[in-house]
């Protein structure tokens, strides 16, 4: 595609609910990741896939947050038992080959938890 | 661990004024540096990169130097307009990993 898309683009839930976030990178991307962007603060890495491998999760905040890749292409952010610290917007970026130094970011997932 | 620190917000400024935004880092071995910019509305865009010690990165009539000694990568423009403004983000990529450390944001108005 043209460039990196997230959906859904605003997601509200009720502490303790399951959320899903979805990201498709430009296609023929091979690196994916995920950031959290708290309000008013700077975007902080939350995990990496290289193609389907997940290459480093060290910034996942808890066991609530997983995140898949399957098939090297679409990624999944997974948060469950959502609490209200986890109202951020969620980042994605990609990377067409590892040695390129830029990422693009798609427009992120305002995630509001009740 | 890896650090950004940048000013804070919010800058006002008048059109057609000069705009610095401080950022220096703390960093193992020799990262590559960036500037994003984030419109009002807009997702995240790679302003400009620096990738070694010296290196000048430039776009859009923003420049930054990339100083090792100082450990800095200040951003600046010589003449701001409305459209510049928006939130600026200084981040480091350490040259073994890909993925960002990002400062805190600057936020940057521009008035006519």
């Amino acid at each position: 595609g043209a460039g990196v898309s997230q959906s859904p683009r605003y997601k509200v839930a009720k502490r303790g609910q399951d959320v899903a976030l979805r990201c498709d990178p430009i296609s023929g991307h091979v690196s994916l990741f995920w950031y959290q962007q708290a309000l008013g603060q700077g975007p902080e890495f939350l995990t990496y896939f290289q193609n389907e491998a997940q290459l480093d999760k060290s910034g996942l905040p808890s066991d609530r947050f997983f995140a898949e890749r399957p098939e090297g292409s679409v990624s999944t952010l997974k948060i469950q038992r959502t609490q209200q610290e986890d109202s951020a917007v969620y980042l994605c970026a990609s990377i067409g080959t590892i040695s390129t130094d830029t990422q693009y970011f798609g427009p992120g997932t305002r995630l509001t938890v009740l | 661990g890896d650090s950004v620190t940048q000013m804070e917000g919010p800058v006002t400024l008048s059109e057609e004024a000069f705009l610095t935004i401080n950022c220096t880092y703390t960093a193992t071995g020799y990262p590559s540096l960036f500037w994003y910019v984030q419109y009002p509305g807009e997702g995240l865009q790679l302003l400009l990169k620096a990738t070694k010690a010296d290196d000048k990165g430039s776009n859009k009539g923003f420049e930054a130097t990339y100083r090792k000694e100082t450990t800095s990568f200040h951003l600046e423009k010589g003449s701001v307009q409305v459209s510049d403004s928006a939130v600026y983000f200084c981040a480091l990529r350490r040259a073994a990993g890909n993925k960002l450390t990002f400062g805190g944001g600057t936020r940057v108005l521009v008035k006519p």
